[in-house]
C-alpha cells in the first residue's frame, strides 16, 4: 500500500514564524505536491515537484516555498506565516504519467495565531 | 479558473436511495477522476475515466464523462451510512501531470 505521511496532524503557530510541513511517501513516486484546501474553495495547489530539486509553482504560491532534496521527501515552508495561512495542508504523490491518481496524506491542520 | 465546479455543493439522502454528483469543468481534459474526503481526513482516490471514455464503473459507483458539455457525474448506487463524506472531481490536463479539484459535494447518508 502507498503510504503518504506528514509531520504533523495539528499544528499551532504565531505570526511571523517559519513553518516547516513535512511531506513522505514510500513509493517512489516522481511526483509530489502541496495543497491548502479551505471551506468553500476545495483544494489549490500552492507547488507541485516532478523530480528530485525540481519545482513549479502552482495556483497560490505566494507567500510559500518548497524544498525536495530526495525524491521521497517534500517540504513545504512558510517563510513568515500570516493568519490567513491558516488551512488544512495536504500532501499527495502520484507516478509520472497524465493519468495517474494521486495519493494523499491525512493532512496537517495549521493555525497562525 | 480551470478547476473542475460540483454540484450540488450539498446532497442529504436515506440509506438504500442513491446518490448523483455533478462535475462541469472548462478546459479540454486528458482524464477525470473522483475522489472521497471523510471529515479531517485525506483524500482517498474512487475512479478514473480517461477523455476517450464514456463510463465507468467500479463496484457502486458508476461514472458517466460527457467531454461536448464538459461534465462527468458520479452516482453512488444503495448509498450507506458509510458513504458519508465530501466528493471531489480532479481534472487532468493534457502534458501536465497536475489536476484542478473542485470545491466538492457534501453527501450525507441518514441511516
Amino acid at each position: 500500500d502507498v503510504k503518504v505521511t506528514q509531520s504533523s496532524r495539528y499544528l499551532v503557530k504565531r505570526t511571523g514564524e517559519k513553518v516547516f510541513l513535512e511531506c513522505v511517501q514510500d513509493m517512489d513516486h516522481e511526483n509530489m505536491f502541496w495543497y491548502r484546501q479551505d471551506p468553500g474553495l476545495g483544494l489549490r495547489l500552492i507547488y507541485f515537484s516532478y523530480d528530485v530539486k525540481m519545482k513549479e509553482k502552482g495556483d497560490i504560491p505566494e507567500g510559500y516555498s518548497v524544498s525536495r532534496e530526495k525524491k521521497e521527501r517534500f517540504s513545504l515552508i512558510l517563510e513568515s506565516a500570516s493568519t490567513n495561512q491558516t488551512s488544512m495542508y495536504l500532501c499527495a504523490s502520484s507516478p509520472t504519467g497524465q493519468a495517474n491518481e494521486q495519493y494523499f496524506g491525512p493532512g496537517t491542520r495549521l493555525t497562525v495565531t | 479558473s480551470q478547476q473542475g465546479e460540483e454540484d450540488p455543493q450539498a446532497l442529504s439522502i436515506q440509506e438504500g436511495e442513491n446518490a448523483t454528483m455533478n462535475c462541469s469543468y472548462k478546459t479540454s481534459i486528458n482524464n477525470l477522476q473522483w475522489y472521497r474526503q471523510n471529515s479531517g481526513r485525506g483524500l482517498v482516490h474512487l475512479i478514473l475515466i480517461r477523455s476517450n471514455e464514456r463510463e465507468k464503473h467500479s463496484g457502486r459507483l458508476r461514472v458517466t464523462l460527457d467531454t461536448s458539455k464538459k461534465s462527468s457525474s458520479l452516482l453512488i448506487t444503495a448509498s450507506r451510512a458509510a458513504d458519508t463524506a465530501s466528493y471531489f472531481c480532479a481534472t487532468g490536463q493534457y502534458n501536465f501531470n497536475k489536476f484542478y479539484f473542485g470545491s466538492g459535494t457534501k453527501l450525507n447518508v441518514k441511516p
